[in-house]
């Protein structure tokens, strides 16, 4: 079946530190990728996505490629800030009408100032 | 701003009581999802909506119905709530087209004692 695994945290990084959280998936095809982030007290959002090989998704400084000779999708920051602290996940979504979604465990980040 | 809005942050029941988890979305999206968040073991998809009227079960469905009679709601039923079922609850939706993004609820706190 389709599955998501992701580096256990929890992550600590000291402020302006190098970010990167892999996550590697298992799924049937080629399905779409996604990060999503949950800051304390909030739902997840959506952080960047990539919907094929070598798409590159990015936003607020953070990077992902979906690499699918290796099957991976790792989020990259290369200066991570205090704010930065949340909840990250790693997705897929693989269902003729977006209905089949699945995340990985989450990755705990700390930025310390 | 679009939403998607669960009915109770926290609720806490006791054993055996039948318990109601109302999410409703306001983006007329034909994908609604339950999901619940523990630590360790991320988000686990306990039934998802494609329609209204319309369920699958998801990983975990054991111990849940779930009812969506009209489109903008998804409702969770514990039928007999289980301590085992404290956790976190989360409600999403998406629409229908491929690669587009789930939205979340900021999620129901249950404590089952």
């Amino acid at each position: 079946g389709n599955s998501v695994t992701q580096m256990e945290g929890p992550v600590t990084l000291s402020e302006e530190a190098f970010l990167t959280i892999n996550c590697t998936y298992t799924a049937t095809g080629y399905p779409s990728l996604f990060w999503y982030v949950q800051y304390p007290g909030e739902g997840l959002q959506l952080l960047l996505k990539a919907t094929k090989a070598d798409d590159k998704g990015s936003n607020k400084g953070f990077e992902a490629t979906y690499r699918k000779e290796t099957t991976s999708f790792h989020l990259e920051k290369g200066s991570v800030q205090v704010s930065d602290s949340a909840v990250y996940f790693c997705a897929l979504e693989r269902g003729y009408n977006n209905n089949d979604m699945r995340f990985g465990a989450g990755t705990r980040l700390t930025v310390k100032p | 701003d679009v939403k998607v809005t669960q009915s109770s942050r926290y609720l806490v029941k006791r054993t055996g009581e039948k318990v109601f988890l109302e999410c409703v979305q306001d983006m007329d999206h034909e994908n609604m999802f339950w999901y619940r968040q523990d630590p360790g073991l991320g988000l686990r998809l306990i039934y998802f909506s494609y329609d209204v009227k319309m369920k699958e079960k998801g990983d975990i469905p054991e111990g849940y119905s779930v009812s969506r009679e009209k489109k903008e709601r998804f409702s969770l039923i514990l039928e007999s709530a289980s301590t085992n079922q404290t956790s976190m609850y989360l409600c999403a939706s998406s629409p229908s087209t491929p690669d587009s993004e789930a939205f979340f609820g900021q999620g129901t706190r249950l404590t089952v004692v």
